[in-house]
């Protein structure tokens, strides 16, 4: 079966460090994908991970362990227009078919 | 560049209708895939077209069906609309098939009653 579990909600401070876990159990794989989601909006692509180890981009960074099933999203300086809902997909070989996690939703308070 | 464009915004419907929803994918992508987001979920996947045709299919039963058009542009129809069905419907484009970045249009609010 497909499934991706990350925490439902999360709460940090302005400026600080946040990190979102994501485990997945999956029949394959192909890429793990974090996107950003305001209420209301469209997903936002933020990070993808195909090898293991840490991509990192401006305030975002993305670590992916294969062997462990285990990604997380790590946010640096948090600012209030972060508070927003963070989704891990992980994308099935041979299709461009993503399986979304529930989502995260993260407050960041001033 | 245009981004991804769907309509209506908003729709309210009930059982047993019919609906169509309609995407405008970005300029040059020929690759859609369509997602339905219920409140409080992740998006999960309906189906996907790739130049016309389609590429890969969700657990969604067959009275989801879709269309894609020589634009790349591309429908969702629902028939024997039911109340689980109301939810965000998501549209998504990319380049091509197996690129990694898809551009997620602002989806479609439907409400089943």
């Amino acid at each position: 079966g497909q499934n991706i579990d990350q925490p439902t909600e999360m709460t940090a401070t302005e400026g600080a460090i946040v990190q979102i876990n994501c485990t997945y159990q999956t029949s394959g794989f192909n890429g793990l994908f974090w996107y950003q989601q305001h209420a209301g909006e469209a997903p936002t692509f933020l990070s993808y991970n195909v090898l293991d180890g840490l991509e990192e981009k401006g305030r975002f960074s993305s670590f992916l362990s294969r062997s462990k099933g285990y990604s997380y999203l790590l946010l640096k300086e948090l600012q209030m227009k972060d508070s927003a809902s963070y989704l891990c997909a992980v994308r099935e070989p041979y299709t461009d078919k993503l399986i979304f996690g529930t989502g995260t939703r993260l407050q960041v308070f001033p | 560049e245009t981004g991804v464009t769907q309509s209506p915004t908003h729709l309210i419907k009930t059982r047993g209708q019919q609906v169509t929803l309609r995407c405008s994918s970005q300029s040059g992508h020929n690759t859609v895939s369509w997602y339905q987001q219920a409140l409080g979920q992740g998006p999960q996947f309906i189906f996907q077209y790739y130049r016309e045709e389609e590429n890969g299919r969700g657990n969604f039963p067959p009275r989801f069906s879709g269309l894609q058009f020589p634009n790349y542009s591309s429908e969702l129809n629902v028939n024997a609309l039911e109340l689980d069905d109301s939810a965000l419907y998501l549209c998504a484009s990319s380049l091509d098939r197996g690129e990694n970045e898809q551009f997620f249009g602002p989806g479609t609010r439907l409400t089943v009653l």
